[in-house]
């Protein structure tokens, strides 16, 4: 089972934003994945191995952590990075989990 | 670049079978670095896995829906399908198609989703 908190985060654009994903149990950090998903559109894999950018991703958003802790950092909030954002693990039976979302809203 | 593509019937009746196929365009559901997946989203509701296929047609299911689904795959359409029986309410979602990688453990290409609503 994958925690998000906070449930919702409220910030003003140019603050940084802290989101945390806890795992019931220690997870490969390998396995650990962050998506962005606006409303009405589908989610966009944003980190995969906890910490690698996937392809288009601004650095300003990052990712760390490892065994049952992780975080989804984003440095300067922009206009389009208000959104609800999952983190994703791998692992046996279901093989996909996802947390139940952080929305980050415009304070 | 790859693009996913789902379609299927808006609406189905409860009981009866919810049928949806992915179109994959500008890569081959053949690649042997993916799996192709289903996610659903019931409305104001978070992600939830269904299963994938990978293009020798092995599966794997959530086991929370397994008894109800199958997922096949027509590598001569580039195409793969979602079938889950016995629908109820509960079933009401946005379904999407995606492209998991084998080796990155993600889904790291999504289609846009299409939403279905079970109703009589």
């Amino acid at each position: 089972v994958l925690t998000q908190s906070p449930g919702t985060l409220s910030l003003s654009p140019g603050e940084r934003a802290t989101l945390s994903c806890r795992a019931s149990q220690s997870v490969s950090s390998s396995y650990l994945a962050w998506y962005q998903q606006k409303p009405g559109q589908a989610p966009r894999l944003l980190i995969y191995g906890a910490s690698s950018r996937a392809t288009g991703i601004p650095d300003r958003f990052s990712g760390s952590g490892s065994g049952t802790d992780f975080t989804l950092t984003i440095s300067r909030l922009e206009p389009e990075d208000f959104a609800v954002y999952y983190c994703q693990q791998y692992d046996n039976s279901p093989e996909y989990t996802f947390g139940q979302g952080t929305k980050v809203e415009i304070k | 670049q790859v693009q996913l593509q789902e379609s299927g019937p808006g609406l189905v009746k409860p009981s009866e079978t919810l049928s949806l196929t992915c179109t994959v365009s500008g890569g081959s559901v053949t690649s042997t670095s993916y799996f192709w997946s289903w996610i659903r989203q019931p409305p104001g509701k978070g992600l939830e896995w269904i299963g994938y296929i990978y293009y020798s047609g092995s599966t794997n299911y959530n086991p929370s829906l397994k008894s109800r689904v199958t997922i096949s795959v027509d590598t001569s359409k580039n195409q793969f399908s979602l079938k889950l029986s016995s629908v109820t309410a509960a079933d009401t979602a946005v379904y999407y198609c995606a492209r998991s990688h084998r080796y990155l453990y993600c889904m790291d290409v999504w289609g846009k989703g299409t939403s279905v609503t079970v109703s009589s």
